[in-house]
């Protein structure tokens, strides 16, 4: 089945700096790519997706990159605040499937 | 965007005592829910797929007489732990995929079993 390794597990960044989140999936035939952020105590927003027609996706501060060959995809968020500190999921599906199979998480800290 | 809610937010009962959660779809028909499970600090644990009309699929190693599934129409199903042990204590979060395939959360429920 589809497993989805997920890096770094923690990420400090100043308020400003760039944040890139990475992830690698096993399945070559997963072609729906969202990223949830999960801020403490709250359900997981959806922040952006992307599908394996495209290998960018930019939603202001927010971009996805895909690399079907090498099956990783990347969060990279510019110019961070502190309110972007929260817990970020990357995940991986066969759209068919419809289940989505979640990263382990990286936690965002962005100091002031 | 899409709404799910889900009732009630946090839960405490007794042990061997049966609780059931529901999830529903507000503005938009879900034919498929999911229901995870979430231990603190760690990720989002698959525990079934719910679809409507029809039996619940469950991932490996997750009881389906322990954790009944319900999906009676399409903005409503339900996760009814029974028999609750203090193992079952966790963060209960289900949800709903629309038509482009988005799944969105619903708020979760924090289970205490004492």
């Amino acid at each position: 089945g589809e497993n989805v390794e997920q890096h770094p597990s923690t990420l400090s960044v100043q308020e400003g700096d760039s944040a890139v989140i990475k992830c690698t999936y096993s399945d070559s035939a997963s072609n729906y790519f969202p990223w949830y952020k999960q801020e403490l105590g709250k359900r997981p927003q959806l922040i952006i997706d992307i599908r394996s027609n495209v290998g960018e996706k930019k939603d202001q501060r927010i971009a996805v990159t895909l690399n079907k060959t090498a099956k990783h995809f990347s969060l990279h968020i510019t110019e961070t605040q502190p309110e972007d500190s929260a817990v970020y999921f990357c995940a991986a599906s066969r759209v068919s499937f419809q289940k989505l199979v979640f990263g382990t998480g990286t936690r965002l800290l962005v100091s002031p | 965007g899409a709404v799910v809610s889900q009732h009630p937010s946090w839960v405490i009962c007794k042990s061997g005592t049966s609780v059931k959660i529901e999830c529903r779809s507000l503005d938009f028909q879900a034919t498929t829910m999911f229901w995870y499970r979430q231990f603190p600090k760690q990720s989002l644990m698959l525990m079934a797929t719910s679809n409507e009309g029809s039996k619940a699929t469950y991932e490996q190693g997750v009881e389906k007489d322990k954790f009944l599934i319900n999906h009676a129409s399409l903005t409503l199903s339900t996760l009814t732990v029974t028999s609750a042990h203090p193992e079952d204590s966790s963060f209960y979060i289900c949800s709903a995929r629309d038509l482009r395939e988005t799944q969105y959360f619903g708020p979760g429920t924090r289970l205490l079993v004492l």
